[in-house]
């Protein structure tokens, strides 16, 4: 059955390396949401894009996050240098078109020690 | 921006129905939905509104007031996997969806 496939599902780094995380939306979708979860912030848009064009970015910081939609199979969330503050659960999510339901990934666990 | 608010816990009885609210403040709105979210796991989707009013789904029943930024969620003979978070999300017309903190429910029994 269709489902957002993201990788990699735990990621351990230290601090100061690089992660990427990738996403596969549900074929079909036109749109694909980056969130990010913790304990604290619940679940924060980061940014999303519409037919692989960038809408909002703006829940991102900018200095050292970057999401890039390369085709409408895959989407990526890089984050350079990586700081114990990100740690966090991060999930990707595609929706077919505007106003249907969201369907989200399993998330991408990140510790950054 | 979105401002959504809901309550951050409650604590309900098994069997017993509860009603978890969502207010919001958004310009462009496209549809209200309510998810679930058990610890460790992604949000599932549960129930949707775009007009106002109620729509029911076996146990669950989700209530939208446009005009006064205001829906519901009501949960009704609650078992002890209701325990969860539930998110209430908002939906522009840009395509943005934007998600309360959630409210954690303990079922107790």
């Amino acid at each position: 059955d269709a489902r957002v496939t993201q990788t990699p599902r735990h990621k351990v780094t230290e601090m100061g390396q690089e992660v990427t995380m990738r996403c596969q939306p549900i074929l079909g979708h036109n749109t694909v949401f980056w969130y990010r979860q913790t304990m604290m912030q619940g679940l924060e848009l980061l940014a999303y894009f519409r037919n692989r064009a960038p809408l909002d970015d703006s829940g991102m910081p900018k200095d050292r996050f970057s999401a890039e939609m390369p085709d409408a199979t895959l989407a990526t969330l890089k984050i350079q240098p990586s700081e114990p503050r990100d740690s966090a659960v991060y999930f990707c999510a595609s929706v077919l078109d505007v106003g249907n339901t969201i369907y989200f990934g399993e998330g991408s666990w990140l510790t950054v020690v | 921006g979105q401002n959504i608010d809901q309550p951050t816990e409650m604590t309900a009885t098994e069997g017993a129905i509860v009603q978890i609210n969502c207010t919001y403040q958004t310009s462009g709105f496209n549809g209200l939905f309510w998810y679930q979210q058990h610890a460790g796991e992604a949000p599932t989707f549960l129930s949707y509104n775009v007009l106002d009013g109620l729509e029911e789904k076996g146990r669950f029943s989700s209530f939208l007031s446009r005009s006064k930024g205001y829906s519901y969620l009501l949960l009704k003979e609650l078992q002890m996997k209701d325990s969860a978070s539930y998110l209430c999300a908002v939906h522009t017309n840009a395509g943005k969806s934007t998600f309360g903190d959630g409210t954690t429910l303990t079922v107790k029994p």
